[in-house]
């Protein structure tokens, strides 16, 4: 089985109005982290939220919220207010147990499309 | 601040010719490296990881290599590339024992 799940090959969203990009995940792990990342077309990945298995509130970075439902094991990712510089590949990551590094797994993608 | 780089930022190569990329960190010590490969239209594959000098961890058994001879610095290596190594590759680091992982520019790998 795939450790994350990202159905949405490309989603598409006028500015200003709120998106929400799915992510499910699998693991065994109890300490476990989800994080998103966006691809812009120049290629880096820019790190945009964390959450942590235990954090108990949801994370959220200005207008990037994560909406962690740890029951279900989704993290989905929640951009308001979205604007033109939005529009890339977002990707899901997910880091599992505990020590002094972390290694990725990361899901296949979602292009957003931010239509003015 | 920290800043990562990757050179070159472009490459075409034929078949059979040999790699080098190189990623070095500034603004940290001792880093946790990463290498990863990122196929057309795909997500991230993890090559390689290093949590010190001399200290490479595979994870994908294949025909790259890598070293890192200095404590910033990190290189991805090939002898004979194949046409299935072409993609976009991507350097990124960590504190130790944090887990968020900050990328570089990536390199774009073609082979002819």
């Amino acid at each position: 089985a795939q450790k994350i799940t990202q159905t949405q090959p490309g989603m598409f969203v006028q500015e200003k109005e709120a998106v929400t990009l799915d992510c499910t995940y699998d693991t065994s792990d109890q300490s476990y982290g989800l994080f998103w990342y966006k691809q812009p077309s120049s290629g880096e990945m820019i790190f945009l939220i964390y959450q942590g298995s235990y954090d108990e509130q949801n994370a959220t970075e200005g207008r990037y919220s994560l909406n962690f439902q740890k029951a279900r094991k989704s993290a989905n990712l929640v951009i308001s207010a979205s604007q033109l510089g939005d529009s890339a590949m977002y990707f899901c990551a997910m880091r599992e147990g505990l020590g002094g590094y972390s290694t990725l797994t990361f899901g296949k993608g979602t292009m957003l499309l931010v239509s003015p | 601040s920290q800043t990562i780089h990757q050179w070159p930022a472009t490459l075409v190569q034929p078949v059979g010719s040999p790699l080098s990329l190189e990623c070095t960190v500034e603004g940290t010590s001792n880093p946790n490296l990463y290498w990863y490969r990122q196929a057309a239209g795909r997500g991230l594959q993890l090559l390689f990881y290093s949590v010190g000098i001399g200290q490479i961890s595979s994870e994908v058994p294949q025909n790259l290599s890598a070293s890192r001879p200095q404590d910033r610095q990190f290189i991805l290596s090939s002898k004979k590339l194949l046409l299935s190594d072409s993609g976009f590759y991507l350097c990124a680091w960590s504190w130790r024992r944090a887990y968020e992982q900050y990328f570089g520019p990536g390199t774009r790998l073609t082979v002819t």
